[in-house]
């Protein structure tokens, strides 16, 4: 059965942290993995890996697939209060399917 | 661009009755839309995959009669809840991918708030 996982489920940290949210998959017919923000509302989209080892980056979030050991790492440096929202992460196989998601708190 | 819309934003309805929500792609023409339900502190749960001009693909478990799923056209697709029940009550969000783009990126609605009373 597919399954997306991320890990962990909710983490409250402080301003100027550095966090490294975790997504570990198992899907047949693998396309790419997906990184989306949610605030209050829909999804906004963060990035999307296709290959291994290709680090993604976008001002302080960058992101990383591991296509072997079927994981992938979304990383936020010096976070800000904007930061915090849901982090949800998709896998575009023979399903799609969502994690879970983690719950981001970024305290001033 | 890549903007898609959902109407109405919430909804308050009794428990019996009928509701329809509306996803359109403002800037482009979806072929393919899909409907999604997320319960409080849940994730994102795919429902079906509405397809313009046939019928939608449903996931195991959703019941197909009571949601009714339609893509008339290349920017509008409905879900209608049917004869709807509290445990109905979500927040419902359709998105839709641009065909011929490589990229597997889809753009999601603002969402719909459903509270059945």
């Amino acid at each position: 059965e597919d399954k997306v996982v991320q890990s962990p489920l909710s983490l409250v940290v402080h301003e100027g942290d550095t966090v490294t949210l975790n997504c570990s998959y198992e899907v047949t017919n693998f396309r790419s993995l997906l990184w989306y923000k949610q605030e209050k509302k829909a999804p906004t989209f963060l990035f999307m890996l296709t290959s291994s080892g290709i680090e993604k980056k976008s001002g302080r979030l960058s992101s990383i697939l591991d296509k072997k050991e079927l994981f992938s790492i979304l990383n936020i440096t010096a976070t800000q209060t904007g930061d915090s929202a849901v982090y949800l992460c998709n896998n575009q196989g023979g399903k799609l399917i969502f994690g879970q998601g983690t719950e981001l708190s970024v305290k001033p | 661009g890549a903007v898609v819309s959902q109407h109405p934003s919430w909804v308050i309805c009794k428990s019996g009755t009928s509701v329809k929500i509306e996803c359109r792609s403002l800037d482009f023409q979806a072929t393919t839309m899909f409907w999604y339900r997320q319960f409080p502190k849940q994730s994102l749960m795919l429902m079906a995959t509405s397809n313009e001009g046939s019928k939608a693909t449903y996931e195991q478990g959703v019941e197909k009669d009571k949601f009714l799923i339609n893509h008339a056209s290349l920017t509008l697709s409905t879900l209608t809840v049917t004869s709807a029940h509290p445990e109905d009550s979500s927040f419902y969000i359709c998105s839709a991918r641009i065909p011929g783009r490589v990229s597997y990126e889809q753009y999601f609605g603002p969402g719909t708030r459903l509270t059945v009373t």
